[in-house]
């Protein structure tokens, strides 16, 4: 079975220019997350989907970012415009049945900003 | 918010040693879970604990959760170079992880 994929897996991109990542949950999945990890923060929460609507976004940083999941296999996190402090892993994590139930990761998708 | 807080930070083993990772919350959690983090990857789930007082084994990974289910554990008997890398805890509605002990093994 495919797990969650992300693309890309590596993006270098300078300053001020917008950001995608794309990401596809496994199927049958009904909740998706996206993390950034960095070394200073770990592991951060920005937004979850349940049923591709956005549930929490509390740990989206500022209105640079955002969410989109247009249907069940799809969703993007858009950064525009993009600054250095971006710079991290950002992972994408679907789940079945729950925000609490056990999260399958993709191979997340390492940001350089310069 | 929820949070649980992860010691040690870091933990440096001779192979064969044990290696234990602590997981402590200022409230009760409903479950917690285990991830493993290998060097360049990604958050692999390892196990969730559900009930109070419950232990789970994973060949030399044992797994606790505590009574009060404010607190739970990771042990490794005899470490491998194939334990190297990052554990998490995680917990609450949206899981929020720990910030994880980065386990390194010296063969």
């Amino acid at each position: 079975d495919a797990g969650v994929i992300q693309s890309p897996r590596h993006e270098v991109t300078e300053m001020g220019q917008e950001v995608t990542l794309r990401c596809k949950p496994i199927s049958g999945h009904d909740y998706l997350f996206w993390y950034r990890q960095t070394m200073m923060r770990g592991l951060e929460l920005l937004i979850y989907f349940n049923n591709n609507v956005p549930i929490d976004d509390s740990g989206m940083p500022e209105d640079r970012f955002s969410a989109k999941m247009p249907n069940a296999s799809f969703s993007t996190l858009k950064i525009q415009p993009s600054e250095p402090r971006d710079s991290a892993v950002y992972f994408c994590a679907s789940s079945f049945q729950g925000s609490s139930q056990p999260q399958h990761f993709g191979d997340g998708t390492r940001l350089s900003i310069l | 918010g929820q949070q649980v807080m992860q010691i040690p930070q870091y933990q440096h083993v001779q192979e064969g040693e044990d290696f234990t990772t602590y997981c402590n919350s200022s409230t009760t959690l409903s479950n917690i879970q285990w991830y493993k983090q290998r060097p360049g990857g990604h958050p692999v789930f390892l196990i969730q604990l559900v009930k109070s007082g419950e232990v789970k084994k994973q060949k030399r990974l044992t797994f606790q959760f505590g009574e009060a289910k404010k607190n739970s554990s990771l042990h490794i008997t005899a470490t491998q170079t194939t334990d190297v890398g990052t554990y998490f805890c995680a917990a609450g509605g949206k899981l929020i992880f720990g910030q994880g002990t980065e386990l390194s093994v010296k063969p």
